[in-house]
């Protein structure tokens, strides 16, 4: 079945710098990551995904990019916020939604 | 749109009491996910219905654990008996679609069996 690793398992930025997560899976026949936001008490929102037809999307400060031959994806948030503070979870599964695997997940702290 | 509902929010129970978590998915959605969070096994699929029917069940821990969704707008997750090691948040989610369509969480019902 699927596994997915994720990393790092947390992280510190300052406010306004980059933050790059990194998630790798082992399923070839995947080819839909989404990536999912978890604020304190809440359940986890959907913040961007992408299929393995492209190779980059961005969506204002948010952008993934996948590597399918390197099996390999990355969530990349720029001019980040104190809002930003959360936990991030990738996922991974193939078209069918077989094996839908969600990454241990990365704590992400913005320092004002 | 109200969006997922889970209820109860919290529940504290005693080893061997019977749990039920119950959750109304989103109108019009037709796939409804129960999940499982830990800090020690991160998020974890218990069950997935489509159009109420379940699917793949192959995240359910053992016996105790059973789910039911009755129509489309209503799903428990029991745990009969329950042990303390069942204590988790336990999430309900709902896609319009199937499993790789955008699923929408719910609050969660955090669990303790004490």
């Amino acid at each position: 079945g699927e596994n997915v690793e994720q990393h790092p398992s947390t992280l510190s930025v300052q406010e306004g710098d980059s933050a790059v997560i990194k998630c790798t899976y082992s399923d070839s026949a995947s080819n839909y990551f989404p990536w999912y936001k978890q604020e304190l008490g809440k359940g986890p929102q959907l913040i961007i995904d992408i299929r393995s037809n492209v190779g980059e999307k961005k969506d204002q400060r948010i952008a993934v990019t996948l590597n399918k031959t390197a099996k390999h994806f990355s969530l990349h948030i720029t001019e980040t916020q104190p809002e930003d503070s959360a936990v991030y979870f990738c996922a991974a599964t193939d078209n069918y939604g077989q094996n839908f695997v969600f990454g241990p997940g990365t704590r992400l702290s913005v320092l004002p | 749109d109200a969006g997922v509902i889970q209820s109860p929010r919290h529940e504290v129970t005693e080893m061997g009491q019977e749990v039920t978590l119950r959750c109304k998915p989103i109108s019009g959605h037709n796939s409804l996910f129960w999940y499982r969070q830990t800090m020690m096994r991160g998020l974890e699929l218990l069950i997935y219905f489509n159009n109420n029917v379940p699917i793949d069940d192959s995240g359910m821990p053992e016996d105790r654990f059973s789910a039911k969704m009755p129509n489309a707008s209503f799903s428990t997750l029991k745990i009969q008996p329950s042990e303390p090691r069942d204590s988790a948040v336990y999430f309900c989610a709902s896609s319009f679609g199937q499993r790789t369509d955008t699923q929408y969480f719910g609050p969660g019902t955090r669990l303790t069996v004490l």
